[in-house]
């Protein structure tokens, strides 16, 4: 059973602070990464993909990857309310079955 | 412009029903999926189709049947409606058979009394 692992939260942080949201996977042959945010009541929407070891850094949001640690995680830098949402971790394993962790809550509290 | 949409946006019926929901994409898309996403917020793939062929049946009660009629349609038939269906439906799509992200439809809120 591949499982994909994320703390439910909620994490709460201060207005200008820096998120920090992780997620294990079980696959070892997981392929792609991707992080969504879903607001209460609205469809998933991608923020960032990363396909390689490393970081990739788009604006305030930064996607870290480490496969030999099966660990991928988000940074949201300059945290805003608007910010506040569920960010769904989501890993493509080697048959392409997506799977998503459970989603952890950030609150962003001005 | 609506990349990735669905319809019925809300869904009331009474168990023992029948029900479709239909999924559109514009985005050209080879890849589309239907997932399940319950109360607790999981969201769970049910089925995935790349270009009209099945490719995902997750484990799924048989009265879901989805139907692609082309790439850009997706629908998703349900029989015998349970309380336990109650959910949020999304459609999504993406390219290259899930090695790329997924756009999302805006959901369907199914409701069964």
């Amino acid at each position: 059973q591949k499982e994909v692992e994320q703390n439910s939260g909620p994490l709460s942080v201060p207005e200008g602070a820096i998120a920090s949201l992780n997620c294990t996977y079980s696959d070892r042959g997981s392929q792609s990464f991707f992080w969504y945010r879903q607001y209460s009541g609205k469809s998933p929407e991608l923020i960032m993909s990363i396909y390689s070891n490393g970081d990739k850094e788009d604006g305030r949001f930064t996607a870290q990857l480490n496969k030999a640690s099966q660990y991928v995680s988000l940074l949201i830098r300059d945290s805003q309310p608007s910010d506040s949402a569920t960010y769904l971790c989501a890993v493509n394993g080697g048959s392409y079955i997506p799977t998503f962790g459970r989603g952890t809550s950030l609150i962003v509290h001005p | 412009d609506t990349a990735v949409s669905q319809t019925p946006k809300y869904l009331v019926t009474q168990m023992g029903n029948d029900k479709s929901i239909k999924c559109e994409q514009n985005l050209g898309h080879d890849t589309m999926y239907w997932y399940k996403q319950d109360s607790k917020k999981f969201l769970k793939i049910m089925f995935s189709y790349n270009n009209k062929e099945l490719i995902i049946n997750e484990t799924v009660p048989n009265r879901f049947s989805p139907k692609s009629p082309d790439k850009a349609h997706l629908n998703l038939h349900i029989n015998s409606l349970e309380l336990g269906d109650s959910a949020v439906y999304f459609c999504a799509s993406s390219q290259g058979q899930g090695r790329r992200e997924q756009y999302f439809g805006p959901g369907t809120r199914l409701t069964v009394t």
